[in-house]
Order: structure tokens, then C-alpha cells, then sequence
């Protein structure tokens, strides 16, 4: 049973526009929710986080958005660059232990 | 600081065989977690450890298992091994969350690429 999911294997965006990257969760527990980005052969590092008790939290050019109510959040990226291609993971903490999605392929087109 | 770093890279077995993972965490950090990575599962929670203990567990078989030793450093080991376990496995560390790191925010290695045959 897949708690943590990203529906979209892929996305693709053009330089300069919006990537909107999209996580639905199945467990009200999760108290911490996470982004994640993996290049190749890398391992992931971390993007961004929310808390549970907040709606929104930005760093830069990256936005976190969770409703709680929807058991849903979404990463939002403005403006793309090419650079940001690489896959996203959504991830949901309770008790110490991350929950992962399936992650997104973001490619950003020039 | 030096990061997470995990040995081997890359490794090839074959099946029945077993395998042995190392995983050195960020200095200072006392948890270590284990990840499966496959295409289209994305990151499965195998283990982690703390203070040489298995405080989670993810849903897998008894063939992997891990431990911990009192310098932090983390082993996972999958025995007889089949061709569904090739994947690459991912060793992250982290300040406990009882320390005030409250995010729970990973530092994950570059993996082991493990292939079996």
C-alpha cells in the first residue's frame, strides 16, 4: 500500500515557466513532508520542507504548498531552469521514518 | 564536512549469492537509514538504526538485514540473493529528531549499484 504517491513519472517544462510537481499521502500521522531532488548517480538531496501546521513555505525560486485537507502538496519551481531537470521526490515523515514516493521525472526544455 | 559515503559503488552477483553493503554517516549523526531504489518504486524504506539499535523497519523479507556499529557506521546485508533485488541501495544519515534537527531531513550517499545475475 503505497502511502506516499506521485502520479506523474514525468513532466516536462519550458526554460522560464512553472513545474508544478504533485504528491498525494494516504496518512493524516505524517507530521513533516519533504522534497527531494536526484541527479544520476547521485543520491537525493534535500530541496525543501513543510511542517504539518503550515500551508506554505518558500526558498527561492522553490514553493511548497500542502492542504492538509486534500492529503495533497505540490512542489512549484518559477522560474524553471534547465538545471532543475532531474527527479523529484516527495517524501512524508512520521516517527523518524521518511515515506517516499515514486518521484517525477522533471526535464526543463531551453 | 565529509558526507555520507557508501562502499562498494558498484557491484555485480550472482544469484544465491550475498552481499554486504557499508555505509560511513556525516560525522556526528547517530541515525542511519537504508533505501531501495528501483524504477517505478521509487525509494523503499528498508531500516534504520540508532545507537547500534533497528528502531524502524521497512516491509521486506528476512533476507536483508543490517546492523550498526558504536561509530555509527552501518551495514546491510541481503542474503541469497535474486534478480529482483538488483537496485541501487541508498544508506542516509541524519540528527535524530529528538536533537531539534526537526525536519528529519536526510543526507543520503551516492549508493550501491547492486546487479544480480
Amino acid at each position: 500500500d503505497q502511502q506516499v504517491k506521485q502520479n506523474s513519472p514525468s513532466l516536462s517544462v519550458q526554460e522560464g515557466r512553472i513545474s508544478i510537481l504533485n504528491c498525494d499521502y494516504t496518512n493524516s500521522m505524517f507530521d513533516y513532508f519533504l522534497w527531494y531532488k536526484k541527479y544520476p548517480a547521485e543520491g537525493p538531496t534535500f530541496l525543501i520542507s513543510i511542517s504539518s501546521i503550515k500551508d506554505k513555505n518558500e526558498d527561492g525560486r522553490f514553493t511548497v504548498f500542502l492542504n492538509k485537507s486534500a492529503k495533497h502538496l505540490s512542489l512549484h519551481i518559477v522560474p524553471s531552469q534547465p538545471g532543475d531537470s532531474a527527479v523529484y521526490f516527495c517524501a512524508a515523515s512520521e516517527g523518524g521514518k521518511l515515506i517516499f514516493g515514486q518521484g517525477t521525472e522533471l526535464s526543463v526544455k531551453p | 564536512k565529509a558526507g555520507v559515503t557508501q562502499t562498494p559503488r558498484y557491484l555485480i552477483k550472482t544469484r544465491g549469492q550475498q552481499v554486504t553493503l557499508s555505509c560511513s554517516p556525516i560525522s556526528g549523526h547517530r541515525s542511519v537509514s537504508w533505501y531501495q531504489q528501483t524504477p517505478g518504486q521509487g525509494l523503499q524504506f528498508l531500516f534504520e538504526y540508532f545507537s547500534e539499535t533497528q528502531r524502524n523497519k521497512g516491509n521486506f523479507p528476512g533476507r536483508f538485514s543490517g546492523r550498526q556499529f558504536s561509530n555509527s557506521r552501518s551495514e546491510m546485508n541481503v542474503s541469497t540473493l535474486e534478480l529482483g533485488d538488483s537496485a541501487l541501495y541508498l544508506c542516509a544519515s541524519s540528527l535524530p529528531l529528538t536533537s531539534g534537527s526537526d525536519t528529519g531531513e536526510l543526507f543520503f550517499g551516492e549508493g550501491s549499484r547492486l546487479t544480480v545475475l
